[in-house]
């Protein structure tokens, strides 16, 4: 079946340094979604993203679908201390409405 | 409502009996999904529900789940004689179309002793 592999599993990154997941499918996707979970909470959603090449920005949030709407990109940076919390890839394909979530990447940040 | 709302927040049952999680959707969103998260872990799909169409079962773990929206809103995931090894997060969520973004409820924490 449908498999979205995400990593790394975990990142530690100093406050102010760069922090990037990356997220792979296993077959051509329709769209992908990120969500944000912040510990304690429910997953909420930042961005979809649907067409082949296509970049996005949120401030310090940089989201990029591949070329063969495969694997995907967040970028953060210059981390802050709210940006604490479990990434989410979530990719939907041609054949099925919902969409699969990746394991997420849990971004602690030090001090 | 503004936002998905679940019901109860948290639920400890005994090994055995049955439980009932409520999911109140946005209203006019036509799809509504049930997810399980554990400790620590991803999102594990459950169900899928999209108007009036028959509902996306695929992900339901065995036969003790099951769940039912009526009337295109409100949604009720059932499951039968709990175990421990169903002790998670169970997760709402609802979107405008089966396109878009999910809102999500924050959740019954189910613990089964």
């Amino acid at each position: 079946g449908q498999q979205v592999m995400q990593i790394p599993q975990y990142q530690h990154v100093q406050e102010g340094e760069d922090f990037t997941t990356y997220c792979n499918s296993s077959t051509t996707l329709s769209n992908i979604q990120w969500y944000k979970q912040r510990p304690g909470g429910h997953p909420v959603f930042l961005i979809q993203l649907v067409k082949s090449g296509e970049v996005k920005k949120q401030k310090r949030l940089t989201f990029q679908f591949g070329e063969a709407k495969k694997n995907s990109s967040l970028h953060i940076t210059a981390t802050q201390t709210t940006d604490v919390g479990t990434y989410f890839c979530a990719g939907r394909t041609n054949r099925d409405d919902k969409i699969i979530f990746g394991k997420g990447t849990r971004l602690h940040i030090l001090p | 409502g503004a936002g998905v709302s679940q019901s109860p927040s948290n639920k400890v049952t005994e090994k055995g009996k049955d439980v009932e999680l409520r999911c109140d959707p946005i209203s006019g969103h036509t799809a509504l999904y049930w997810y399980r998260q554990s400790l620590g872990q991803g999102l594990e799909f459950l169900i899928y529900f999209q108007g009036n169409s028959a509902p996306d079962k695929s992900g339901l773990p065995s036969d003790r789940f099951s769940a039912e929206r009526t009337g295109g809103s409100v949604s009720t995931l059932t499951i039968q004689r709990t175990q421990q090894e169903d002790s998670a997060v169970y997760l709402c969520a609802s979107s405008l179309g089966p396109g878009d973004g999910y809102t999500f409820g924050s959740g019954t924490r189910l613990t089964v002793v």
